[in-house]
């Protein structure tokens, strides 16, 4: 079965950017879609179709998705930005695949 | 405004199935997927399923094939998770998305924590 790959944990200071990595195979030819989650709380949206933002989402938050790896960014990350972060691979050829989650710490 | 409010915490003992339900309000119920998701304690969110509101059709995640069962009442705009065969490692909280367009999960559910234990 498929399968997404992501780091455990990253850190940024407050004001840095912030990357998070999702890698799989091909993974540039599925939609990704990235969660954020905050504890005792239901993920949140915050980035679909490799690079789309919904709506009430911060214009810090981007995404990318090209070869094997995924990528959710935070510019000018705040403390308000820790959570842990997941993402979503799809395509019609396979079934829907969570990454292992990356806990983002704001030092 | 979009509302999915699941029902309440279950316990059950290894063996035994559970239902849990979704109820959804504030938009169109036949228009949109509803993916169920789960996380047991201190883990990482893992996929289990989707329907399709409007015709009933189904996909599952390789995991739970035979186990899981998706069902919709449309009279009620409620969709069902049932998972049966239970043992201690379906400890989670099970959550209800809907999706708006293809893996687009933008509104969830409070989520439904069951506990199996002996």
């Amino acid at each position: 079965s498929y399968e997404v790959t992501q780091p455990p944990s990253v850190s940024v200071s407050p004001g840095q950017t912030a990357t998070i990595t999702c890698s799989g195979d091909n993974l540039g030819n599925k939609d990704v879609s990235w969660f954020q989650q905050k504890p005792g709380q239901s993920p949140v949206l915050v980035i679909f179709e490799d690079s789309s933002r919904p709506s009430g989402i911060p214009e810090r938050f981007s995404g990318s998705n090209s070869g094997n790896t995924a990528t959710l960014t935070i510019s000018g990350t705040q403390a308000i930005d820790e959570a842990d972060f997941y993402c979503l691979a799809w395509d019609s050829s396979t079934e829907w695949v969570f990454g292992g989650g990356t806990k983002l710490t704001v030092l | 405004q979009v509302q999915l409010v699941q029902s309440g915490p279950e316990v059950k003992k290894p063996g035994a199935s559970v239902k849990a339900c979704c109820k959804a309000s504030g938009y169109t119920f036949n228009k949109y997927y509803v993916h169920w998701v789960r996380q047991a304690p201190g883990q990482g969110l893992e996929w289990m399923g989707v329907i399709s509101p409007s015709g009933g059709s189904t996909s599952y995640a390789q995991k739970f094939q035979g186990r899981v069962t998706l069902t919709r009442d449309t009279s009620t705009s409620a969709v069902y998770m049932e998972l049966s065969s239970l043992r201690s490692e379906d400890t989670a909280v099970y959550y209800c998305a809907r999706d708006v367009d293809v893996g687009v999960l933008v509104d969830w559910g409070q989520g439904t924590l069951v506990t199996v234990s002996s």
